[in-house]
Parts: structure tokens; sequence; C-alpha cells
């Protein structure tokens, strides 16, 4: 149990392009998602924690505007990065939990973007 | 603010013989602390977590830790190291974030190499 997908799990695409990365939990509602950017042979920094039908909240230094996250279902979360360039090349990971496990989150598999 | 150490950006080792992790940590409340496991390109795999419970927290694949609350210490061991356990290891401690809800602070992880 306690599975959570991404998709794409690669995507390449041109400087100046949208791209929209979804994070689903497959077998339980997830009352919160988490995004995570993972730079090459670095850690996972928290991008932005979102609750199923709020807004997102953004960790200090990640552009909301740039950065849009969606959470319009219990299973389901989106991120488009708006206007990509070379610098958002990143893998992007996202994760899940509900509300009587707070302190434990179900990770994706990631999603390895590049902008070219 | 809590914050996670991986004292070791390396650690290799001869299949079969013992692994040693080590991770402190600091934190101002009783900490939630985790070991995740990431093989390349791949998401995030929990190994174990302590919660509050025993000290001595045993997870998959044959690994455990001992919470040290004296040491501030979350140390990750093995017996007998395995090819398969090659892989990069985060400790992870548990924090209350900007959402107010419970967030997850990445140590910068610990590749673990094994030889033959």
């Amino acid at each position: 149990g306690a599975v959570v997908s991404q998709h794409p799990s690669r995507v390449i695409c041109k400087s100046g392009t949208s791209v929209k990365i979804e994070c689903r939990s497959l077998d339980f509602q997830a009352t919160t998602m988490f995004w995570y950017r993972q730079f090459p042979k670095q850690s996972l920094m928290l991008m932005a924690t979102s609750n199923e039908g709020s807004k997102a909240t953004y960790e200090q230094g990640v552009e909301k505007d740039k950065f849009l996250i969606n959470h319009a279902s219990l299973t389901l979360s989106t991120l488009t990065v708006t206007s990509a360039h070379p610098e958002d090349s990143s893998f992007y990971i996202c994760s899940a939990s509900w509300s009587g496990r707070y302190n434990e989150q179900f990770f994706g598999p990631g999603t390895r973007l590049t902008v070219l | 603010a809590q914050s996670v150490t991986q004292l070791d950006s390396h650690v290799s080792v001869s299949e079969g013989t013992p692994v040693l992790l080590r991770c402190n940590y600091s934190s101002s409340y009783s900490p939630s602390l985790f070991w995740y496991v990431q093989h390349p390109n791949k998401g995030l795999q929990l190994l174990l977590k302590y919660t509050s419970a025993a000290t001595l927290v045993k997870g998959i694949n044959g690994f455990e830790a001992e919470f040290k609350k004296s040491e501030t210490s979350f140390h990750l061991t093995k017996p007998s190291a395995h090819m398969s356990d090659a892989a990069e290891y985060f400790c992870v401690v548990s924090d209350r974030g900007r959402s107010g809800y419970s967030t997850l602070t990445f140590g910068k992880g610990t590749m673990l190499l094994v030889s033959p």
C-alpha cells in the first residue's frame, strides 16, 4: 500500500515552454502533498507543501509564479514549471501523506526535467 | 529550526563487511527520524523510522539504527553489506515547516559503495 506515482518520468522541453508534472496517490487519499527538487549529487530541497483544495505554501526562495502547484483532489497534485529555462533542469520528486500519518511521507519515483 | 548532518559524503565497504552510515541531528522538539535509500534516477524508499518508541529501530533489508538522544545521533548500520546496497542514503528529521504541517529536512546524503 501507500503507492505514489509520477508522470512523466522524464521530459525534455525547449526553453520558454511550460511543463506539467502529475503526482498521484494510487491507493490512499493524500490530504497533503509535497514537492521537492533535487540537483545532481545533492539532497532533496522542499519546494512547497499543498493541501487538497487550498493554496500551496512555498518555501523561501521558491517562486510561486514560476512553479504552479494545484492540489485539486485527494489523489492528484500537479506541478507546472512555467516558461522553463535550462536552470530549471532538475529531478522533481513528489510525496504524499494523509492525516493519520503526518510524519511519514510516501515518495513518487521522480521526474527528470531537461530544458534545452 | 532543525538540521541533519551526515558526516560522510561517501562510504566504501567490501561485500560481506559491516556498514556504518553516520547521522547527527539538531531539534528543538522530540524528533521523528528516518533513513531513506535512493538508487540512481529512482525515488526514495523508506528503510526505517524512529518515532519515540524503541530506540533501536529495525528496518528493511537488514538495516537498523539506534536513536541516542544524549549524542543526538541516529546512525544506520548493517552487519553484512550486499552489492545491492550500493546507493545514496539520506538521514531525515521531521520538522514543522512554514505550512504548519510536518515537513522533512534531509541530510546531504551518503553514497555507499560496495566492492566485491
